[in-house]
Order: structure tokens, then C-alpha cells, then sequence
């Protein structure tokens, strides 16, 4: 079955904890995007990958760090988490046009 | 930044009436997409229309493109229950799969 498979679904932190979401497709997309939804704001993109190696900002990266060193793996990383990253958090993959998304990391700091 | 943005904020209809949707835009487009959310869960793909589409249909969902006005639909015909679920706009200004995302319309469908 193509997915997008996130882990953990849920995580409670503390600020300061270095933390990493995984995140996993199984469908040999290039594209690969993080994003994180909050309400009133709705989904604005972290970062994104076009392929192995290659990474760039989107619209918050700031208190993330991704890498991308398999085609199926594009993990989040938070060096130090702080209260206002706070979030729903989802991955997502595509190959041209439409995007897979994962279920999603509700993710609190406390 | 947000380019796409949602009108209304929340719709609130009763089941067989039908949905619809507006989203508008900024900047030059290879495509549009809808996607439907459901609480707290991962966006579903629902339907692209390119940028020399004018309309699409796929079962009860009609999506409209105006490139002049910078604008697209979404219409849901004869709504039902579980029809109730966050929908969201999204532009593709270029074929790299970046997407901006709207603030989505809030449907509930009563039964």
C-alpha cells in the first residue's frame, strides 16, 4: 500500500529536548516537504527536499533542521525545542503534482 | 507566505444542499489542488485542474479555474454527513511539487 508513515503520532516534551519526527514513504517520490499546522494559520511548509541531498527552507524553518539521506526518509529534527513549536506537524511526499500526506505528529512543549 | 485563501471560513449546510467553496490567489500557477482534512488528520488529495483547465469534475466534486480573476471553486453536490471536513486550496506556482497552502473552508454537513 503507498503511504506516508510519520513517527511518533504523539509526543509530549519538554523545552530543550532534541527530538526527531521520522518520516517514510514507500512510493520512490523525489519530493518530500514538512509542514506544520496551527490553527488560524493553517499549514505552512518547514522545509522540503526535491531529492537525496538537497533540502531547502520554506516558509518557518527557524528551530528545525531536516536531512534527506535516503530517497525514502526525510526525517524533522528539533535541536531545542521550545513552547512555540507546539504543533500539528505533517509530512508529505509527491512525485509531480499531487501530495501524499502522513497522519500527522501532534507534538507538545511544555 | 499563504497564497491561497478560503472563502467562507465555515460553511454550515444540511445534507443534499449543495457546497461551495472559493479560493483565491496571488501569483501565476502550473495548477491548482483541492484536498479534504479531516479533524486532526492527514490531507487527502481530492482533485488538481491545471492552468489551462477551466473545469473538472470527478463524482459530485466540480472545481472551476478562473486564471483572469485568480480564483477557483469547489462545489460539492448533494452533501452528505460524512462530507463534514476541513477543505483546503493549494497552488503549485512551478512543477517542483512546492504547494502553498490556503487557511481552508470548515464544512459541516448536518444530517
Amino acid at each position: 500500500e503507498a503511504q506516508v508513515t510519520q513517527n511518533p503520532r504523539y509526543l509530549i516534551t519538554v523545552t530543550g529536548k532534541k527530538l526527531t519526527v521520522t518520516c517514510s514513504q514507500n512510493m520512490n517520490h523525489e519530493y518530500m516537504s514538512w509542514y506544520r499546522q496551527d490553527p488560524g494559520l493553517g499549514l505552512r511548509q518547514i522545509y522540503y527536499s526535491m531529492n537525496v541531498e538537497v533540502t531547502d527552507k520554506g516558509d518557518v524553518p527557524e528551530g528545525y533542521k531536516v536531512s534527506r539521506k535516503e530517497k525514502r526518509n526525510f526525517p524533522l529534527i528539533l535541536e531545542s525545542p521550545s513552547p512555540n513549536q507546539t504543533s500539528l506537524y505533517f509530512c508529505a511526499s509527491s512525485s509531480r503534482n499531487e501530495q501524499f500526506f502522513g497522519p500527522g505528529t501532534r507534538l507538545t512543549v511544555l | 507566505s499563504q497564497q491561497g485563501e478560503e472563502d467562507p471560513q465555515a460553511l454550515s449546510i444540511q445534507e443534499g444542499e449543495n457546497a461551495t467553496m472559493n479560493c483565491s490567489y496571488k501569483t501565476s500557477i502550473n495548477n491548482l489542488q483541492w484536498y479534504r482534512q479531516n479533524s486532526g488528520r492527514g490531507l487527502v488529495h481530492l482533485i488538481l485542474i491545471r492552468s489551462n483547465e477551466r473545469e473538472k469534475h470527478s463524482g459530485r466534486l466540480r472545481v472551476t479555474l478562473d486564471t483572469s480573476k485568480k480564483s477557483s471553486s469547489l462545489l460539492i453536490t448533494a452533501s452528505r454527513a460524512a462530507d463534514t471536513a476541513s477543505y483546503f486550496c493549494a497552488t503549485d506556482a512551478w512543477q517542483g511539487g512546492k504547494l502553498i497552502f490556503g487557511q481552508g473552508t470548515e464544512l459541516s454537513v448536518k444530517p
